[in-house]
């Protein structure tokens, strides 16, 4: 079974910018969820989408948002982009629903904002 | 709020020798704990949970965690460390009130030849 992909690797960016990042998910798995990762703050959750439907969000700005598919491939996009935003954007799938499913992790998009 | 601390940023080790990379937690309710590790630029992968159940809980790689309910902990053991086993390691529990991992600030290790 092929693994979460996420696209692209890498991106720069600059200041003011905005930037959108795809993760799609283990076939079969309907949960996304979506984690920053920076040197100061450690991995943080951004959002959680399951059926197309947000479920949870963490405490990041409005600038950050997402959205999943019909097919539960998932995107990310952050607006006026911030020099704090550099970081490994991580996308996670899981078969969620009920019980206690781990989560399954991409590779991440280095995001550099300059 | 679910939290998990590891208290040690960096744990040295030689290779053959055993390992423990430690965890503690603070939870309402049952505690969902899993550790992953992280090898640079990759993702995290996941080595192993528990949920219920046997307290040594065995994962992947030979890694096994060890879940002590009167000291909150769930250290991450093996017993015979490898070169190849030096990495990022991450300590989490699952809010139960969302479905999102709250994790640790990872422990660095490093394991000398």
């Amino acid at each position: 079974k092929a693994g979460v992909t996420q696209t692209p690797r890498y991106l720069i960016k600059t200041r003011g910018q905005q930037v959108t990042l795809s993760c799609s998910p283990i076939s079969g798995h309907r949960s996304v969820s979506w984690y920053q990762q920076t040197p100061g703050q450690g991995l943080q959750f951004l959002f959680e989408y399951f059926s197309e439907t947000q479920r949870n969000k963490g405490n990041f700005p409005g600038r950050f948002s997402g959205r999943q598919f019909s097919n539960s491939r998932s995107e990310m996009n952050v607006s006026t982009l911030e020099l704090g935003d550099s970081a490994l954007y991580l996308c996670a799938s899981s078969l969620a629903g009920t019980g206690v499913w781990e989560q399954f992790f991409g590779p991440g998009t280095r995001l550099t904002v300059l | 709020a679910q939290s998990v601390a590891q208290p040690e940023d960096q744990v040295n080790v030689a290779e053959g020798n055993p390992l423990t990379v430690k965890c503690t937690y603070s939870v309402s309710g049952n505690p969902y704990l899993f550790w992953y590790v992280q090898y640079p630029n990759r993702g995290l992968q996941f080595l192993l949970k528990y949920i219920t159940g046997d307290n040594l809980v065995k994962g992947s790689y030979g890694f096994e965690a060890e879940f002590n309910k009167s000291q909150t902990s769930f250290h991450l053991k093996k017993p015979s460390a490898l070169v190849s086993d030096s990495a990022l390691y991450f300590c989490a529990v699952r809010d139960n009130d969302f479905q999102k991992l709250v994790f640790g600030t990872g422990t660095r290790l490093l394991v000398s030849p």
